[in-house]
């Protein structure tokens, strides 16, 4: 079945530093794929989606590009700062459902 | 944004009572909504999809007689933890498509504790 596989956490960094978090995807077909962030304390809100290859979602700073070839949607930020501080899911809806598919979540902690 | 609400935020009850989990699309219709358990340090996991007027569909190994969803409403889904056990205590998460493409939006979870 379908899966998302996400970088085991938690990460810890100093603030200005570069992000990286991992998740890798097994899928049947064309699934569309997720990041969504969850803050201390608030529901799961979504950060990026991309619905097809090679498309890059973007927001706040944050990157992750569709790569069918090593199915892979890594999370990236250039400079983190101590806001971004949250449990970070990767996500997949398969092709054609509504319903999602959740990695195991990542903790991120940005030190002042 | 389009919001979701989830009531009660926290519960606890005594083993072997029901307690009832309500899930509102605030300023839209939802004629889906799925319902997560998450459990400590772990990821969300579907629990079944909640439809509007019909039955809900439930994931391989939920029982559908233990967690009953009622979707009465195109604004309102309940999930019912019969006869609760302290293995059903965890964090339960509603989400409901919103108006747009594949976006879903998540209500802010319910922590269950059953003693």
């Amino acid at each position: 079945g379908d899966s998302v596989t996400q970088m085991e956490g938690p990460v810890t960094l100093s603030e200005e530093a570069f992000l990286t978090i991992n998740c890798t995807y097994t899928a049947t077909g064309y699934p569309s794929l997720f990041w969504y962030v969850q803050y201390p304390g608030e529901g799961l809100q979504l950060l990026l989606k991309a619905t097809k290859a090679d498309d890059k979602g973007s927001n706040k700073g944050f990157e992750a590009t569709y790569r069918k070839e090593t199915t892979s949607f890594h999370l990236e930020k250039g400079s983190v700062q101590v806001s971004d501080s949250a449990v970070y899911f990767c996500a997949l809806a398969p092709q054609g459902a509504q319903k999602l598919v959740f990695g195991q979540g990542t903790r991120l902690t940005i030190n002042p | 944004g389009a919001v979701v609400s989830q009531h009660p935020s926290w519960v606890i009850c005594k083993s072997g009572t029901s307690v009832k989990i309500e899930c509102r699309s605030l300023d839209f219709q939802a004629t889906t909504m799925f319902w997560y358990r998450q459990f400590p340090k772990q990821s969300l996991m579907l629990m079944a999809t909640s439809n509007e007027g019909s039955k809900a569909t439930y994931e391989q190994g939920v029982e559908k007689d233990k967690f009953l969803i009622n979707h009465a409403s195109l604004t309102l889904s309940t999930l019912t933890v019969t006869s609760a056990h302290p293995e059903d205590s965890s964090f339960y998460i509603c989400s409901a498509p919103g108006p747009g493409y594949n976006e879903q939006f998540f209500g802010p979870g319910t922590r269950l504790t059953v003693l």
